[in-house]
């Protein structure tokens, strides 16, 4: 079973800022949270990765609750390219990525 | 970060046969993976591609059906053997070049069976 929960689906508007929600309640101390985007028939893109402090890369920003329970990847000025599916998934200790359902951005014009 | 190199990119294959996929990495990676994308859903591991040992298999995917090599860090394939219309899939290489860059995905092998 997924490990995390997202939403099935979201829009946005261009040129304003989209945060994606990610809940994973039974993150262990160990767990990596990533975060990989695929575009219309491509292979999923790396987007940011944390553990426990937030942070920053030129492509989004990913907030992450005190618990670690859940986060939020932020993307701050949304264009019609970050229209994709948007995986939230924690990467265990084996190093594996197990990928969830994901969550479609629509980013409307 | 890792270019990956997937080949074929598609191919249509006649039920009952096998289908080797190519996955080429331009630098020595420790760990390859390898998955699988039905149509209109989310990626499914198949495999961990160890070098110098067998792969190890997620549950539901057995190596009769899915053998892998890895013959050095830098190259695996994937066999999709005696295929039915179910195999019909995307599947995808990935590596783990290092913490900082996370995981590359190569651009998959569209499969169809027919």
């Amino acid at each position: 079973d997924a490990k995390t929960t997202q939403p099935n689906s979201m829009e946005s508007n261009e040129e304003e800022p989209v945060h994606l929600p990610c809940n994973h309640s039974t993150i262990s101390g160990t767990d990596y949270i990533h975060w990989y985007r695929q575009l219309p028939s491509q292979g999923p893109e790396y987007v940011i990765h944390g553990l426990t402090s937030n942070v920053n890369n030129r492509m989004a920003s990913l907030a992450i609750a005190e618990d670690r329970k859940s986060s939020t990847l932020i993307l701050h000025r949304a264009t019609l390219r970050d229209a994709a599916v948007y995986y939230c998934i924690l990467r265990d200790e084996a190093e594996k990525l197990v990928f969830g359902k994901g969550m479609k951005l629509t980013v409307n014009p | 970060s890792a270019v990956i190199s997937q080949k074929p990119s598609r191919d249509i294959c006649q039920r009952g046969t096998s289908l080797t996929i190519q996955c080429q990495v331009d630098s020595q990676v420790t760990m390859m993976f390898w998955y699988r994308q039905q149509p209109g859903q989310s990626l499914t591991l198949i495999a961990t591609a160890n070098q110098g040992s067998e792969a190890t298999y997620e549950s539901g995917f057995v190596i009769d059906k899915f053998p892998i090599s890895r013959p050095n860090l830098t190259f695996s394939t994937l066999t999709v053997s005696n295929m039915s219309p179910e195999d019909s899939s995307i599947y995808l290489c990935s590596v783990a070049t290092d913490f900082v860059r996370g995981y590359t995905f190569g651009s998959g092998t569209r499969l169809t069976v027919v």
